[in-house]
């Protein structure tokens, strides 16, 4: 079964708007990142939160994690047409390789 | 400029052919993987190798086949064993002592007609 899970599946939004995606997991992780994808190319990493940690920015990018509730939320706020793509989770457990939900697929509308 | 090039972009197949799948990386890194990746569905892991001439099977190592030479190359052979070859092939590449960021292509288009 997969470690993680994005929720939505699909968010259409319009420009300037926020966009909020989240992620559970079902394991206790080292890591959790977030990565992004534009239709037919390969993925990016946007930023990585350890499990020590609660909060982390880079940019217009807020991730949050929860370890008890086992979740996580990545925030892009004033969304531009060029942040549509879509958005995967990867977590990271001791001596397992990363697992990647189905990720959530964001239009963002001008 | 460092990254990881795979090649071809697009590859057509017929029934019953083996096909290779090129992926070089210049950034030094020590692992790297194999994803597949079907529509609306995340990656699966295919192989992965963390040293020269050594490489273990993912989730779905099932009609595939890869090597690991060098430390820069690991090709992926889909074969004819592979019952749905279609997909979208990532590959991948990380550094393992640090925070594991993953480096990834541009992707390979597989369709068999």
């Amino acid at each position: 079964s997969q470690q993680g899970e994005e929720d939505p599946q699909a968010l259409s939004i319009q420009e300037g708007e926020n966009a909020t995606m989240n992620c559970s997991y079902k394991t206790s992780i080292n890591n959790l990142q977030w990565y992004r994808q534009n239709s037919g190319r390969g993925l990016v990493h946007l930023i990585l939160i350890r499990s020590n940690e609660r909060e982390k920015h880079s940019g217009r990018l807020r991730v949050t994690l929860d370890t008890s509730k086992k979740s996580s939320s990545l925030l892009i706020t004033a969304s531009r047409a060029a942040d549509t793509a879509s958005y995967f989770c990867a977590t990271d457990a001791a001596g397992q390789n990363f697992v990647f939900g189905p990720g959530t697929r964001l239009s963002v509308l001008p | 400029d460092g990254g990881i090039t795979q090649s071809p972009k697009y590859l057509f197949r017929k029934e019953g052919q083996n096909v290779t799948l090129s992926c070089e990386q210049n950034l030094n890194h020590d692992a790297m993987y194999w994803y597949r990746q079907d529509p609306g569905q995340g990656l699966r892991l295919i192989y992965y190798s963390q040293i020269v001439n050594d490489f273990q099977k993912g989730d779905i190592a099932e009609g595939y086949s890869v090597s690991r030479e060098k430390k820069e190359s690991f090709p992926l052979t889909v074969t004819s064993a592979q019952k749905n070859p279609t997909a979208f092939y990532l590959c991948a590449s990380n550094q393992l002592a640090g925070t594991g960021e993953l480096f990834f292509g541009e992707g390979s288009r597989l369709t068999v007609l």
